[in-house]
């Protein structure tokens, strides 16, 4: 089972609103990753996970807040949000983000993502 | 600054026949490559993975890896109007990081 979901599937907010992007995996993968992307463009990493703490984050804007309560779930907490920042929204996981690279443990899987739409 | 690129097409081929899509890699440290079909509005699918120089195979997709030119390609055999959509060549470094390509448009022509 390479399974990653994703919730809500579709999500409209106005500037001022908070809201969050849900994301879980019961892989047992412990590296868990945020993509943006717009269209006609390939995913922007945003943030990684390793082990459930923040190794990685490509300079993303503070009213994107990541979490990660647990081995299985990945948050995305939005607050204060652009018209730019419409895209969807892809979380993915592999099994372990560092050491030899090989099939079973760099491979990442994308969940169906979020359709963010900022107005 | 590390680069994958890719033709962006849109590479146009007659059903039944094979699709070849290339990339190529700046990064010479680069150690895993995969490549994602993505439908239209819908996420990125893995369709392979490849770590060694050479062919590997899986049903009508063949990857083909030649580290020493930076090369990566895939070969669809038998396409088939479903495999219309923008494939995306991915590079893993020694990091943790995949670099995307910007992805080829394909579309199979009944």
């Amino acid at each position: 089972d390479t399974e990653v979901t994703q919730t809500p599937k579709h999500l409209v907010m106005g500037m001022t609103n908070k809201k969050s992007l849900k994301c879980e995996q019961h892989m047992g993968h412990r590296a868990m990753y945020w993509y943006k992307q717009k269209a006609k463009k390939p995913p922007e990493l945003m943030f990684v996970y390793s082990y459930e703490k923040l190794s990685i984050n490509e300079s993303v804007p503070s009213r994107f807040s990541p979490e990660c309560p647990n081995s299985s779930l990945l948050n995305l907490h939005l607050h204060a949000l652009q018209p730019e920042d419409s895209a969807l929204y892809l979380c993915a996981s592999s099994l372990y983000t560092s050491g030899a690279p090989g099939p079973s443990t760099d491979t990442q899987y994308f969940g169906p993502g979020t359709r963010l739409t900022v107005l | 600054q590390k680069e994958v690129e890719q033709n962006s097409g849109p590479l146009s081929v007659p059903e039944g026949a094979i699709a070849s899509l290339n990339c190529t890699y700046s990064d010479r440290g680069s150690q895993s490559f995969f490549w994602y079909r993505q439908y239209s509005g819908k996420s990125p699918e893995l369709i392979m993975f490849i770590y060694s120089n050479g062919d590997k195979e899986d049903g009508r997709f063949t990857a083909q890896l030649n580290k020493a030119s930076q090369y990566v390609s895939l070969l669809i055999r038998d396409s088939q109007p479903s495999d219309s959509a923008t494939y995306l060549c991915a590079v893993r470094d020694g990091n943790e990081k995949l670099t995307f390509g910007t992805g080829t448009r394909l579309t199979i022509i009944p």
